[in-house]
């Protein structure tokens, strides 16, 4: 089952515009991982963000982890064309390798 | 790095007909397997994951069926197709608590 609901389902910005998504899910857990999937193709792990966290980077991505609202934000930061894609949250449970994704958010940035 | 090969990339069947799609690793062994279906504009569904060869654990009761015959090679198989088995069919594998990494999937259409 799905524990991961991302927010909003979708999000349209302008290059160079910053874009922020939601993770929120129901039990506690261990890890929490953002992927990004382009159209038509496998999804690529972006950042893994353990229970024991608040805030990590990568580059221009920027991940908070808030494990008493149980919810995770992801920020993309100057964005390019290239970030076009949607982005998923999947949650991963103590003592569970298995993770659980949610539906994801479609970011369009336009030119 | 760890590199999963899927083919093919696309499918279309007949309603009844068998299936057999298949993914292998490279660059890592002992890996976690899992099978993936991802409805259009939706998360993934768990199907299948596996912890070596042979075991093979089922997340949902369905048509399919999967086989690990060797380390590396993941193979999800079906007798009899139905309308409701299209999707888009992702592998992925994994070592313990670390990010999940995965192939480029497989459209299939059941006609």
């Amino acid at each position: 089952s799905q524990q991961g609901e991302e927010d909003p389902q979708a999000l349209s910005i302008q290059e160079g515009e910053n874009a922020t998504m939601n993770c929120s899910y129901k039990t506690s857990i261990n890890n929490l991982q953002w992927y990004r999937q382009n159209s038509g193709r496998g999804l690529v792990h972006l950042i893994l963000i353990r229970s024991n966290e608040r805030e990590k980077h990568s580059g221009r991505l920027r991940v908070t982890l808030d494990t008493s609202k149980k919810s995770s934000s992801l920020l993309i930061t100057a964005s390019r064309a290239a970030d076009t894609a949607s982005y998923f949250c999947a949650t991963g449970l103590t003592n569970d390798y298995k993770l659980s994704f949610g539906a994801g958010t479609t970011v369009t940035v336009r030119a | 790095s760890q590199t999963i090969h899927q083919w093919p990339a696309t499918l279309v069947q007949p309603v009844g007909s068998p299936l057999s799609l298949e993914c292998t690793v490279e660059g890592t062994s002992n890996p976690n397997l899992y099978w993936y279906r991802q409805a259009a504009g939706r998360g993934l569904q768990l199907l299948f994951y596996s912890v070596g060869i042979g075991q093979i654990s089922s997340e949902v009761p369905q048509n399919l069926s999967a086989s690990r015959p060797q380390d590396r090679q993941f193979i999800l198989s079906s007798k009899k197709l139905l309308l409701s088995d299209s999707g888009f069919y992702l592998c992925a594998c994994d070592r313990g608590n670390q990010p999940q990494h995965f192939g480029d999937g497989t459209r299939l259409s059941i006609l």
